[in-house]
């Protein structure tokens, strides 16, 4: 397995642009989860989906940010407008629900974003 | 509420020597405890956790974890550390009840040096 993909590594944008991460989660996998991290806030929980379906988005900090799973295969993180405070390192994860609280996630590699 | 506390951004040691790097947690129910690594310009990597059973449990890269409820904590051990163990370690619970995504800890810094 590839394991979870995401795409582009890095991205360097200019204030006021959109934004848009993808990830491709295991297959065979329900569950979604985006991640920030920086140095000032660590990692955090952005939204997690579960069978496509988003279960908790309390995390997205305004609504610039937006997130969509399409299908199991496919989510996308959208930033609109980006601004420079939402450069940090964005994170997908995903693993099964069938034990959902013991199951371990699968960390991509994360998309670098930069904004200035 | 779920979350974890790493009390020091880093820990030095030795190559050789025994580290540990701590996690105290704070759940309302019973926790699921995790630990990850992150090396540099990489995402994060299981190394073990704790769900249920023998309070010590051993992971990836001969490290190991010591769960201890009474101070609720969960502090990440190995006897002999290597320098390629340098890197960022981060705690993770998730609520055995109401949890569904892991609370992270903003991670520790480990530096083991030759």
């Amino acid at each position: 397995d590839a394991g979870v993909i995401q795409s582009p590594r890095h991205e360097v944008t200019e204030m006021g642009q959109e934004v848009t991460l993808r990830c491709k989660p295991i297959s065979g996998h329900n569950s979604l989860f985006w991640y920030r991290q920086t140095m000032m806030r660590g990692l955090e929980l952005l939204i997690y989906f579960n069978n496509n379906v988003p279960i908790d988005d309390s995390g997205m900090p305004e609504d610039r940010f937006s997130a969509k799973m399409p299908n199991a295969s496919f989510s996308t993180l959208k930033i609109q407008p980006s601004e420079p405070r939402d450069s940090a390192v964005y994170f997908c994860a995903s693993t099964h629900s069938r034990a959902l609280r013991g199951e371990k996630l699968f960390f991509g590699s994360g998309t670098q974003l930069s904004v200035l | 509420a779920q979350s974890v506390a790493q009390p020091e951004d880093q820990v030095n040691v030795a190559e050789g020597n025994p580290l540990t790097v701590k996690c105290t947690y704070s759940v309302s129910g019973n926790p699921y405890l995790f630990w990850y690594v992150q090396y540099p310009n990489r995402g994060l990597q299981f190394l073990l956790k704790y769900i249920t059973g023998d309070n010590l449990v051993k992971g990836s890269y001969g490290f190991e974890a010591e769960f201890n409820k009474s101070q609720t904590s969960f502090h990440l051990k190995k006897p002999s550390a290597l320098v390629s163990d340098s890197a960022l370690y981060f705690c993770a619970v998730r609520d055995r009840e109401s949890g569904y995504a892991l609370n992270f800890g903003k991670g520790t810094s480990l530096l083991v040096t030759p």
